[in-house]
C-alpha cells in the first residue's frame, strides 16, 4: 500500500533555530516529492518539488533533500520565525499523478 | 488575482441532511480538485475535474457524494444524506493543463477549504 509517513507528529522550537522534518515513503513508482506548508484555516500552499533525479531544492530559508534510494526526504527550516508556524505536509506523487499525503508534522515557534 | 474560493467556511449540520459546498478554481484553470481531511488523518483524494468532465473520481467515498462542475466553471459537491463520518475539512483545488496534458509538474493551488460538522 502506498504510505507517506512524517516525524516527529509535532515539534516545538525557538524563534531563530533550525529544525529538520523528516518524510519516509512507500510510493513506488513515484513521480515527485513536495513539501506544502498549511496554515491554521488555510489551504496547503507548495514550497518545493522535486523528482527522483533532484536531491535537493532551495525555498529561501526552507531547503528539502530527497534520497530516492532510501526512499526519504526532509525539510530543514533555517533560523526559523514565528510565521514558520505552521503544519508540514510531505507529499509524493504516484505514477498516475494522484497526490498521497502525509499526516503532516505541525510546528510550533514559541518567542 | 483571485486564489481558489470555497463557500461557505463552516458548515454544521444535523446527520441525514443535505449539504452542498462549493468552490471558484483560479480563473482559466481546466483542472479542479476535491480533498477531504478527516480529523486525525492525512489528507485524501476525492476526484478530479478536467473542465466539465469528470477525469478521476476513484477516490469519492460512496455514492452519498455528487461533484459537479457545470460549465467547467465552479463545482459543487454534494453530500445527502450527510452521516456523522462525512465531518470534516474539504478542499479544492485548481490547476492549469487541460485534458492529456502531463500533470507533472502542474501545481495544484489550494482553497481554504470548508470544515463541515455533521451532528
Amino acid at each position: 500500500k502506498n504510505q507517506v509517513e512524517q516525524s516527529p507528529q509535532s515539534l516545538i522550537i525557538l524563534e531563530g533555530k533550525n529544525c529538520t522534518l523528516q518524510c519516509n515513503y512507500t510510493v513506488s513508482p513515484f513521480s515527485n516529492l513536495r513539501w506544502y506548508k498549511q496554515d491554521t484555516g488555510r489551504g496547503p500552499v507548495s514550497l518545493t518539488i522535486m523528482t527522483f533525479s533532484e536531491n535537493t531544492k532551495s525555498n529561501g530559508r526552507y531547503t528539502a533533500t530527497l534520497d530516492a534510494d532510501t526512499k526519504q526526504s526532509s525539510l530543514h527550516i533555517t533560523a526559523s520565525q514565528l510565521s514558520d508556524s505552521a503544519s508540514y505536509i510531505c507529499v509524493v506523487t504516484d505514477s498516475n499523478y494522484q497526490l498521497i499525503w502525509g499526516a503532516g508534522t505541525k510546528l510550533i515557534i514559541k518567542p | 488575482e483571485a486564489g481558489v474560493t470555497q463557500f461557505p467556511s463552516h458548515s454544521v449540520i444535523e446527520k441525514g441532511q443535505t449539504v452542498t459546498l462549493r468552490c471558484d478554481p483560479i480563473s482559466g484553470h481546466d483542472n479542479l480538485y476535491w480533498y477531504r481531511r478527516v480529523m486525525g488523518k492525512e489528507i485524501k483524494f476525492l476526484l478530479h475535474f478536467v473542465k466539465e468532465s469528470k477525469q478521476d473520481e476513484s477516490g469519492m467515498p460512496n455514492n452519498r457524494f455528487l461533484a459537479e462542475r457545470t460549465g467547467g466553471t465552479y463545482s459543487t459537491l454534494k453530500v445527502q444524506p450527510a452521516e456523522l463520518e462525512d465531518s470534516g475539512v474539504y478542499f479544492c483545488a485548481s490547476s492549469q493543463g487541460g485534458s492529456g496534458t502531463p500533470l507533472f509538474y502542474n501545481e495544484q493551488f489550494f482553497g481554504p477549504g470548508t470544515r463541515l460538522t455533521v451532528l
